[in-house]
């Protein structure tokens, strides 16, 4: 089956900080990979995606490359503000019988102090 | 906000009751999804639908039901409940059933006692 795996938070961060969160995914199929945020008392929302190998997203200084050689999708932010503090999940889609199953991590929190 | 609604936005009811959750989607979004998200399990895909037919089925229990229907709402139906059913359900919708990215609603927190 299909599994993503996210390394385990918190992540605890001062303002300013370089943000690594890693990702790694099992899927059957060529996915496409996400990664959303969720902000405290919200629902989920795209942070970013890439939809075939070596393509790079980026949204609001984040970035994350699809690596198929070594089926990896880490997040990084250069430069973390408190604004970032959130859950960040890992995700992907990949056919299956004529639909599309999704996938996700279990998600990290980041904390960003001042 | 994403343009997808969900109704009630809080449910606390007892064990052995059934509920109802409602989600709408996103003007011209087809396909509909349904997530569990809670301490232990994480985000826990459901069920999806699209154009008002079932299309995948992720981990959803036999006491748990859902549909869509015409004007494209959906509603995610939960019985004999028990206490380990208490979550956040999250409905997401998207264009079609595809690779796109999904729109998350704002979740109802589901308590049961």
């Amino acid at each position: 089956g299909n599994s993503v795996t996210q390394m385990e938070g918190p992540v605890t961060l001062s303002e300013e900080a370089f943000l690594t969160i890693n990702c790694t995914y099992t899927a059957t199929g060529y996915p496409s990979l996400f990664w959303y945020v969720q902000y405290p008392g919200e629902g989920l929302q795209l942070l970013l995606k890439a939809t075939k190998a070596d393509d790079k997203g980026s949204n609001k200084g984040f970035e994350a490359t699809y690596r198929k050689e070594t089926t990896s999708f880490h997040l990084e932010k250069g430069s973390v503000q408190v604004s970032d503090s959130a859950v960040y999940f890992c995700a992907l889609t990949v056919a299956s019988g004529g639909s599309y199953i999704p996938t996700f991590g279990r998600g990290t929190s980041l904390i960003v102090h001042p | 906000d994403s343009g997808v609604t969900q109704t009630p936005k809080h449910l606390i009811t007892a064990t052995g009751q059934r509920v109802t959750l409602r989600c709408s989607p996103r003007s011209g979004d087809l396909s509909v999804y349904w997530y569990q998200q809670s301490l232990d399990q994480g985000l826990q895909f459901l069920i999806q639908y699209y154009n008002g037919e079932e299309r995948a089925k992720g981990n959803i229990l036999e006491r748990f039901s859902a549909q869509q229907f015409p004007d494209l709402h959906s509603e995610l139906n939960l019985s004999s409940l028990e206490l380990g059913d208490s979550a956040l359900y999250f409905c997401a919708s998207s264009v079609k059933q595809s690779r796109d990215e999904q729109f998350f609603g704002p979740g109802t927190r589901l308590t049961v006692l």
